[in-house]
């Protein structure tokens, strides 16, 4: 059973750039959610992807976007970056798009300068 | 507005000795409360989780109490052991209209077991 894979491992932007993420779910997974984790914080949910829609938004800007594709994987866009982006981006992968219980990735952390 | 509070922010126990880790929520409509477990670069991993209709939860070291009256809920790490130092997160969720699920972390404990 393959796990939730994530890429890349590391970024460094610049503030006003665009920067794509991407996630791969765990096998028999068809929801894939992302979470933003600041420096000593807990997850913060951004969104949650089911059959290739938007199902579900916490409270992010529209700049914030994703998508999902037919084999599950997932990406995350974030458009005109701002310092504050600096965070842990998590996806996690559940089966099902009201199943509770979540896997995550190891995440890809973001820094913007 | 912070719907999960967890406290303390760090811990330190002695090898053998006992791990609490409390949590209060406000939001009465969350139905299923998990604990994770989150080892530095890693992403969280569900450690054990409960549901408001019983009051304690017990798997291996690890015990979840659950007071629904007071909306507070912990865990319990028994004869805690240096490999469980790691940042531990309550959370809470419900599913939401639309059928999507989403989870409310706390701000996380910082567990260090020292020998």
């Amino acid at each position: 059973e393959t796990g939730v894979t994530q890429s890349p491992t590391h970024l460094i932007k610049t503030r006003g750039q665009q920067v794509t993420l991407r996630c791969s779910s765990q096998s028999g997974h068809n929801t894939v959610s992302w979470y933003q984790q600041a420096l000593g914080q807990g997850p913060q949910f951004i969104f949650q992807y089911y059959r290739e829609e938007e199902n579900g938004r916490g409270n992010f800007p529209p700049r914030f976007s994703g998508l999902q594709f037919p084999n599950y994987s997932s990406e995350l866009n974030v458009n005109a970056l701002e310092l504050d982006d600096s965070a842990l981006y998590l996806c996690a992968s559940s089966e099902g798009a009201s199943n509770e219980k979540l896997f995550f990735g190891s995440g890809t952390q973001l820094s913007v300068l | 507005q912070q719907q999960v509070k967890q406290s303390p922010q760090s811990l330190i126990v002695q090898k053998g000795g006992i791990s609490i880790i409390n949590c209060a929520y406000e939001n009465t409509a969350f139905d299923y409360f998990p604990w994770y477990q989150q080892f530095p670069g890693k992403g969280p991993a569900l450690l054990i989780a409960i549901r408001p209709d019983v009051s304690e939860k017990k798997e291996g070291r690890f015990t979840i109490s659950f007071n629904k009256s007071a909306k507070q809920f912990s865990l319990h790490i028994m004869d805690s052991q240096p490999g469980d130092s790691a940042t531990y997160f309550c959370a809470a969720s419900r599913a939401r209209s639309g059928g999507y699920q989403k989870v409310t972390f706390g701000t996380g404990t910082k567990l260090q077991v020292i020998p």
